[in-house]
């Protein structure tokens, strides 16, 4: 249980065009999504909170109206690079969030497999 | 505020030797704590995890104890294999803390050699 996959993994686009990225919980209901983004070698950088049916929380920093992130149902979270540029090239990765009650509830992120993108 | 601490490695290891990747931290509360494994060109998986003091989280023969007294969840393996070669992460998360995020160390890479 608890699987998470994005599509797609890979994109290579030309520089001023938008890429959508697809985040979906497989078995378990998310309210709450999360992106990052990681660069070569080294940790995750959350970029925002996605929260399903409501406006996406972002971290200082991150331009909200370059990366639009849209939570439209409890499996599934958007993130769309608008006009990418070859600096936007990077791995992006979603998480799901799942409760299960421990003596309180408690919280695990599961991870998507990741996508990769080239931006030319 | 909440934070991790890992050995940053890289740590380099024969086939069958034993593992130990230190994970300290720093949280309010009592958090919940995590270790995710990232192979080459993928996301990160959950490897085991626990949520309360001396809880044992055990996964693929990879075992990490929480402990309250040392803040620490350090991951051990009693004998690795080439296929374990990947970075490993200790997380946290504090539901007192005051934010809903995923605490991540730098993470520790680790290579087997047959």
């Amino acid at each position: 249980g608890a699987v998470v996959s994005q599509h797609p993994s890979w994109v290579i686009c030309k520089s001023g065009t938008s890429v959508k990225i697809e985040c979906r919980s497989l078995d378990f209901q998310a309210t709450t999504m999360f992106w990052y983004r990681q660069f070569p070698k080294q940790s995750l950088m959350l970029m925002a909170t996605s929260n399903e049916g409501s406006k996406a929380t972002y971290e200082q920093g991150v331009e909200k109206d370059k990366f639009l992130i849209n939570h439209a149902s409890l499996t599934l979270s958007t993130l769309t690079v608008t006009s990418a540029h070859p600096e936007d090239s990077s791995f992006y990765i979603c998480s799901a969030r799942d409760w299960e009650y421990r003596g309180s509830m408690r919280e695990t992120q599961y991870f998507g497999p990741g996508t990769r993108l080239l931006v030319l | 505020g909440d934070s991790v601490t890992q050995m940053e490695g890289p740590v380099t290891l024969s086939e069958e030797a034993f593992l130990t990747i230190n994970c300290t931290y720093t949280a309010t509360g009592y958090p919940s704590l995590f270790w995710y494994v990232q192979y080459p060109g993928e996301g990160l998986q959950l490897l085991l995890k626990a949520t309360k003091a001396d809880d044992k989280g055990s996964n693929k023969g990879f075992e990490a104890t929480y402990r309250k007294e040392t803040t620490s969840f350090h991951l051990e393996k009693g004998s690795v294999q080439v296929s374990d070669s990947a970075v490993y992460f200790c997380a946290l998360i504090s539901p007192q803390g005051g934010s809903e995020k995923l605490v991540f160390g730098k993470g520790t890479k680790l290579t087997v050699n047959p």
